[in-house]
């Protein structure tokens, strides 16, 4: 069926580093959200990207929609103790309608 | 304060034992829907909601009944719950105005059944 793919699925970064997570649907997104949910907590939204090959910036996090409008990324950059937690990437499939699939996610730890 | 909320947070309950997890939101926001959460699966969407009285399935349907009789509320119904039925569930909603716009989710319920 139709569903979308997140790698790698855990990542374990230093503290300082920088580390990107894709998102890889099996058919055209109309567009690609990207929520952060950190333990215990519910997703929250971070953003959202509708455009071909757009990019957006937000401090130290990088979000891409690929030019077929299948994959995303999202890279970080300096990593803090802070960005642990679940990364979510989320998109209405052009062909499903108005359901909403997400990404299994890539829970992210960071070590001191 | 814009905000979604679910009731109850937590529940243990047993097979077959019908149950309601109530979620309401304040934002004015039409399109509702409900997400089960499973560890290693990410979110699923059960059922959504693109206004009062319309409601269609999400992924995974099988076993949970919605209704949308006003647009703040929309209840999620087990009526016969089973074991694998456990599981963390959330709220969301959103404007829903031609596109998508950013979800807003509840704080999640987490169900268990024995």
């Amino acid at each position: 069926g139709q569903q979308v793919m997140q790698i790698p699925q855990y990542q374990h970064v230093q503290e300082g580093e920088d580390f990107t997570t894709y998102c890889n649907s099996s058919t055209t997104l109309s567009n690609i959200q990207w929520y952060k949910q950190r333990p215990g907590g519910h997703p929250v939204f971070l953003i959202q990207l509708v455009k071909s090959g757009e990019v957006k910036k937000q401090k130290r996090l990088t979000f891409q929609f690929g030019e077929a409008k299948k994959n995303s990324s999202l890279h970080i950059t300096a990593t803090q103790t802070t960005d642990v937690g679940t990364y979510f990437c989320a998109g209405p499939m052009e062909a499903a309608g108005n359901k909403l699939t997400f990404g299994g996610g890539t829970r992210v730890l960071v070590k001191p | 304060e814009a905000q979604v909320t679910q009731n109850p947070r937590y529940l243990i309950t047993v097979t077959g034992k019908k149950l309601t997890v109530t979620c309401s939101q304040n934002m004015n926001h039409e399109y509702m829907s409900w997400y089960r959460q499973d560890p290693g699966l990410g979110l699923r969407q059960i059922y959504y909601s693109m206004n009062v009285e319309v409601t269609d399935k999400g992924d995974v349907p099988e076993g949970y009944k919605v209704s949308r009789k006003e647009k703040r509320n929309f209840p999620l119904i087990l009526e016969s719950p089973s074991p694998n039925q456990t599981s963390l569930y959330f709220c969301a909603s959103s404007l829903k105005r031609g596109g998508f716009y950013e979800q807003f989710f509840g704080p999640g319920t987490r169900l268990t059944v024995l």
